[in-house]
């Protein structure tokens, strides 16, 4: 089944404790991307990545890092999370990025908590 | 600077009343790809429609359907007899340039009571 999968599901952590969400597309897509979901903010891009080895900064790139070693992953680190990291986290892929930008599809979503 | 608007930020419904969801859009790109996806209350988010710059054709499908203006920069979405499934949020986004990066709007939550 075409998916993309996210772990943890949900976390719930302490300030400044190192976190990962791990992210993986099984679809081939060469286009990653993060999200994080805020209430009466909607949806904004952490970072995304056009292909293995590519990344760059999205709306709200402050205090996450990302890394694309292989096509299939690309997970998310909070090197030392805080309480304004507290959110919905969602990783997407599509086909491509940028030219004829196919339909992003999105993974279950993590809930985060930072105390 | 793009950017998507849903003015309505909660509407309410009785089931089988049509309703439409508001999007209007800000791009300087000639090229641009708008959609919408859905968020049920589950917490998923599901892929609806991609409509590009070039395509001003409505569309429809089963109860949905898209009214695409490039005159009011403006892409609509209708559900015609509306059922209580189809409670959700509802988010407009916008791809314009190169990078492919989806703008989100905040989204416009339906609720649909029997």
């Amino acid at each position: 089944e075409a998916q993309v999968t996210q772990n943890p599901r949900y976390l719930i952590t302490v300030t400044g404790k190192k976190l990962t969400v791990t992210c993986s597309q099984n679809m081939n897509h060469e286009y990653m991307s993060w999200y994080r979901q805020d209430p009466g903010l909607g949806l904004r891009q952490i970072y995304y990545s056009m292909n293995v080895e590519v990344t760059d900064k999205g709306d709200v790139p402050e205090g996450y890092k990302v890394s694309r070693k292989e096509k299939r992953n690309f997970p998310l680190i909070l090197e030392s999370p805080s309480p304004n990291q507290t959110s919905l986290y969602f990783c997407a892929s599509s086909l491509s990025g940028g030219g004829l930008a196919y339909e992003q599809y999105f993974g279950p979503g993590t809930r985060l908590t930072v105390t | 600077a793009q950017k998507v608007t849903q003015a309505q930020t909660e509407i309410s419904v009785v089931e089988k009343e049509d309703v439409t969801l508001d999007c209007v859009y800000e791009t300087r790109d000639t090229t641009y790809y708008l959609f919408w996806y859905k968020q049920p209350p589950s917490g998923e988010l599901v892929f609806l429609i991609r409509r590009n710059s070039f395509d001003e054709q409505n569309e429809i499908s089963g109860r949905y359907s898209w009214n695409f203006q490039k005159s009011t920069s403006s892409f609509n979405f209708t559900i015609t007899a509306s059922q209580v499934v189809d409670s959700a949020v509802y988010f407009c986004a916008l791809v314009g340039g190169s990078q492919g990066n989806l703008i989100f709007g905040k989204g416009t939550k339906l609720s649909v009571k029997p």
